[in-house]
């Protein structure tokens, strides 16, 4: 059964700082892998989507990485702002489904 | 990416009534998935949806609690049925993307008092 970690659950930093928040699956038979963000009370937005075939993407100063066989991604914000403080969450599908798996989320603050 | 219109934004209704979220997809799709995200949790999968066929529920939600209506390729409800303040929580609907990403809908937070 697939699991996703993600850590820190929680991150407050000042503003400026580059930062990386983590995602690990158990299951490396992953089709692609998203990265989204919530604002409280609010829906999604998707920020980056990595094929398995792909190694990273980069939108803006986000940068996500992907290594399916260690079963880890990364999201590299640079030079963060006040306006990055919102919900972080990664999510999986599966390879031989239509289901996403959600991580429990990286809640960050970035302080003025 | 298809873009989902999700109402209502929110609600505060009393305990055993019934409150019905809708999604509409500015484009045909063949899946639409509901969501349920409680208060500090992630995203659980309530059910997918298809055009012409009941929807397939995941474990721990049920039909009586949860109905679903898929009438066309654009559109989807969600009922929460008899609700008590356990379903305090964000629904939120998503459309499938395993080429272009998933998509999700602005989410309806309620509140069940």
């Amino acid at each position: 059964k697939q699991e996703v970690t993600q850590i820190p659950a929680a991150l407050s930093v000042p503003e400026g700082e580059n930062l990386v928040l983590n995602c690990s699956f158990t299951d490396s038979a992953i089709y692609n892998l998203q990265w989204f963000r919530q604002d409280p009370g609010k829906g999604l937005t998707s920020l980056l989507l990595i094929q398995s075939s792909q190694r990273e993407q980069t939108s803006g100063r986000l940068n996500a990485s992907l290594d399916k066989s260690s079963g880890r991604s990364t999201l590299y914000i640079a030079a963060s702002q006040p306006g990055d403080s919102a919900t972080y969450l990664c999510a999986v599908l599966v390879d031989s489904s239509y289901k996403l798996i959600f991580g429990s989320g990286t809640r960050l603050l970035v302080r003025p | 990416s298809a873009v989902i219109s999700q109402k209502p934004s929110r609600d505060i209704c009393q305990r055993g009534t019934s409150l019905t979220i809708q999604c509409q997809v500015d484009s045909q799709v063949t899946m639409m998935f509901w969501y349920r995200q409680q208060p500090g949790q992630s995203l659980t999968l309530i059910a997918t949806a298809n055009q012409g066929s009941e929807a397939t529920y995941e474990s721990g939600f049920v039909i009586d609690k949860f109905p679903i209506s898929r009438p066309n390729l654009t559109f989807s409800t969600l009922t929460v049925s008899n609700m008590s303040p356990e379903d305090s929580s964000i629904y939120l609907c998503s459309v499938d993307g395993r080429v272009d990403g998933y998509t999700f809908g602005s989410g309806t937070r309620l509140t069940v008092v």
